[in-house]
C-alpha cells in the first residue's frame, strides 16, 4: 500500500509551459522532501519542507507543504528541457523516508 | 566527498544463485538505507541501520534477503537464492542522522540486478 500518492504519473509538455505535481497522503508527516532522479543515477534532494503551510522557492521551482502536513505540491514555471526527470516526494516518519511512486516529466524543446 | 559508492553497477545472474550487493556510505553518516526500485512499485525501503544496528527490516520481502553492516563504512545486501522477481535497481543511501527533517538521504547510483 502506497502511503504517498503522486499525480500525475507521467507528464509531457513543451518548453516554456508551467506545471504542477501533487503528492497526497492520509498520513501526517514530520517533514516532506522532494527529490529529482535522472536515468542511471540515484535521487538527489531538491528541498525539505517542515512546517504546515510552508512555501519554498528554488529558482523556477516552488514547493508547498499542506497546512495539515499531509500533502505537498511542486510547481515549475517556464519548464526547460533540463527539468526532464523523475520527481519523487518522500515523507519522513520514525526516522525513515517513505517515497511516492514518482512523476516522470518530459520537457520537449 | 566521494558520495555513496555501490558495487557492482550491474549484476546479471541465474535464478537460484546467490547475489551480494555492496555499499560504502559517506564518511561520518550514521544512518544507512537499502531501497529497491521497480516500475511497478517505485522506491521501496527494505531495511535501515542506525550506528550499524538494524532498526527496521519490515520491508525485507522474504527470508531470502539479508543485510549486514559490520562497520560504519560498509554494508551488504544478500539475496539467496535469487529469483527473477528480484530483478530491480537496488539503491543504498546514507544520511547524517535519522532520515527526515534535517537529514536528507544521499543515494548511490544503484545496482541494476537482472535474474534470469
Amino acid at each position: 500500500t502506497q502511503l504517498l500518492e503522486q499525480s500525475p504519473q507521467f507528464l509531457s509538455i513543451q518548453e516554456g509551459e508551467n506545471l504542477t505535481v501533487y503528492c497526497n497522503s492520509s498520513s501526517v508527516f514530520s517533514s516532506l522532501q522532494w527529490y529529482r532522479q535522472e536515468p542511471g543515477e540515484g535521487p538527489v534532494l531538491l528541498v525539505t519542507v517542515v512546517t504546515g503551510g510552508e512555501v519554498k522557492k528554488l529558482k523556477r521551482l516552488t514547493f508547498q507543504f499542506g497546512d495539515a502536513r499531509k500533502d505537498s505540491s511542486l510547481h515549475i514555471t517556464a519548464a526547460q528541457p533540463g527539468d526532464t526527470g523523475l520527481y519523487l516526494c518522500a515523507g519522513g516518519q520514525g526516522g525513515k523516508l517513505i517515497f511516492g511512486q514518482g512523476t516522470e516529466l518530459s520537457v520537449k524543446p | 566527498d566521494a558520495g555513496v559508492i555501490q558495487s557492482p553497477r550491474h549484476e546479471v545472474t541465474e535464478m537460484g544463485q546467490e547475489v551480494t550487493l555492496r555499499c560504502k556510505p559517506i564518511s561520518g553518516h550514521n544512518s544507512l538505507f537499502w531501497y529497491r526500485q521497480t516500475m511497478m512499485r517505485g522506491l521501496e525501503l527494505l531495511i535501515y541501520f542506525n550506528n550499524n544496528v538494524p532498526i527496521d527490516d519490515s520491508g525485507m520481502p522474504e527470508d531470502r534477503f539479508s543485510a549486514k553492516m559490520p562497520n560504519a563504512s560498509f554494508s551488504t545486501l544478500k539475496i539467496q537464492p535469487s529469483e527473477p522477481r528480484d530483478s530491480a535497481v537496488y539503491f543504498c543511501a546514507s544520511s547524517p542522522g535519522a532520515a527526515g527533517v534535517y537529514s536528507p538521504l544521499h543515494f548511490g547510483n544503484g545496482t541494476r540486478l537482472t535474474v534470469t
